[in-house]
Order: C-alpha cells, then structure tokens, then sequence
C-alpha cells in the first residue's frame, strides 16, 4: 500500500516563473492538503481539497493555486515566484474531508529554491 | 488569527534524561495533534487529543491536552538518540489548522 508520494523531490525556478507540484494520496484517502515549510518552521497551511473542490485556505495569495482530479490526486500551482517561495511543499492527505479530527498521512515533499 | 507556540525552540539532552515540550494556543481549540519531523524528513502523526484534560500514553512518551484546550505537552521520558527530531503541534479550531514552529531536540549519547 503506497504512503503518499509527490514529484518531483527538487525543483529550481528562477523569480517570475511558474510552478506544478503533484501529489498522489494513500490510497483510500479523499482529502488533499497542502503545505509550505520554509527552513527552521512549522508547516503553514495553504489550501484543502475534496471532491475536488477547494474547501479551505490558508493565508496565501492567489498567485497559489491548486487543483484536485477525480482520482484524488492533486496539484499545487504557483506563477510569478518569489524568492520568497523557496521552501520545502508538502503535501497530506486524510479521510472524509476533514483535517481537524483526522491523523494527515505527509508525503516526502517537494524542495522548490528559487533563483 | 489564531496562533500556536511552543516552548523552548531547541533542547539538547544527554541519552536517558527527561525532555518536555509546550504547547500553547492564543485560542480555545477542537483538538490537537502531535507530529514528529525527522532532520531531513517530513512530519509524521503521533497522536491526536480531543478531551479537557486528556491524557494518553505512547511507551516512553506522555501527551497531555490542557483543561481549557489552549495548551498541551509531550514528555519523553529517558531519551534516547532515536528521539533526535522537531516536535510539532498543530491545533484545529473549525476547519482551521495551525502548527506551532516546533521545538527541536538533540540527544546526545
């Protein structure tokens, strides 16, 4: 049974670029999360996807998109970067569109630096 | 917006001492969760807390939730140097899910 697994594992931009990062969820898992981790903090919240329909943001521009497939798995888009931007994207899944009672399942992430 | 703390940022222990982290919530909270991130790694669940006051047991580690839900701890007891990695909290309020920065832990052999 596949944890969850995103791609790619690195990725280097230059500022003004855009950006596609892809996440698969363990299996039977419906609900995607997405998260930025810059070096030294916490995970900060960006977006939940569930029936493929975005269900909470975080405090994140709308330069941060995102999109859920009928399969569950997701992606996290991001145009115009920032130097800013560089950080570790992680992705979660859990069960039955809710984050607040149930255990996220973190995938390895994607390290993006911008240049 | 609601905020999550914890208390200390970095700890280093000698193997077999005692390690204690805090949480604190400017915020009432649903529940709260605990997650460990290996150097390197990514976050991984540990466990989850719901009741006031409750108190649950992981072989060595001890988490506790707050009896007004804004706060919570996780005491390992007796390090060893399997235990080097960030301790994460993450609170929810609603639909609304905030970590806290971590507290960072080094045990020395």
């Amino acid at each position: 049974d596949a944890g969850v697994t995103q791609s790619p594992t690195h990725l280097i931009k230059t500022r003004g670029q855009q950006v596609t990062l892809r996440c698969s969820p363990k299996s039977g898992h419906d609900t995607v999360s997405w998260y930025q981790q810059a070096l030294g903090q916490g995970p900060q919240f960006i977006f939940q996807y569930y029936e493929e329909e975005e269900r909470q943001r975080g405090n994140f521009p709308d330069r941060f998109s995102g999109h859920q497939f009928p399969n569950y798995s997701s992606e996290l888009n991001v145009n115009a970067l920032l130097l800013g931007d560089s950080a570790l994207y992680l992705c979660a899944s859990s069960l039955e569109g809710g984050t607040a009672y149930n255990e996220q399942f973190f995938g390895p992430g994607t390290r993006l630096t911008v240049l | 917006g609601q905020q999550v703390m914890q208390i200390p940022q970095y700890q280093h222990v000698q193997e077999g001492e005692d390690f204690t982290t805090y949480c604190n919530s400017s915020t009432t909270l649903s529940n709260i969760q605990w997650y460990k991130q290996r150097p390197g790694g990514h976050p991984v669940f540990l466990i989850q807390l719901v009741k006031s006051g409750e108190v649950k047991k992981q072989k060595r580690l001890t988490f506790q939730f707050g009896e007004a839900k804004k706060n919570s701890s996780l005491h390992i007891t007796a390090t060893q140097t399997t235990d080097v990695g960030t301790y994460f909290c993450a609170g929810s309020r609603g639909q609304n899910f905030v970590f806290g920065p971590g507290t960072r832990l080094s045990v020395l052999p």
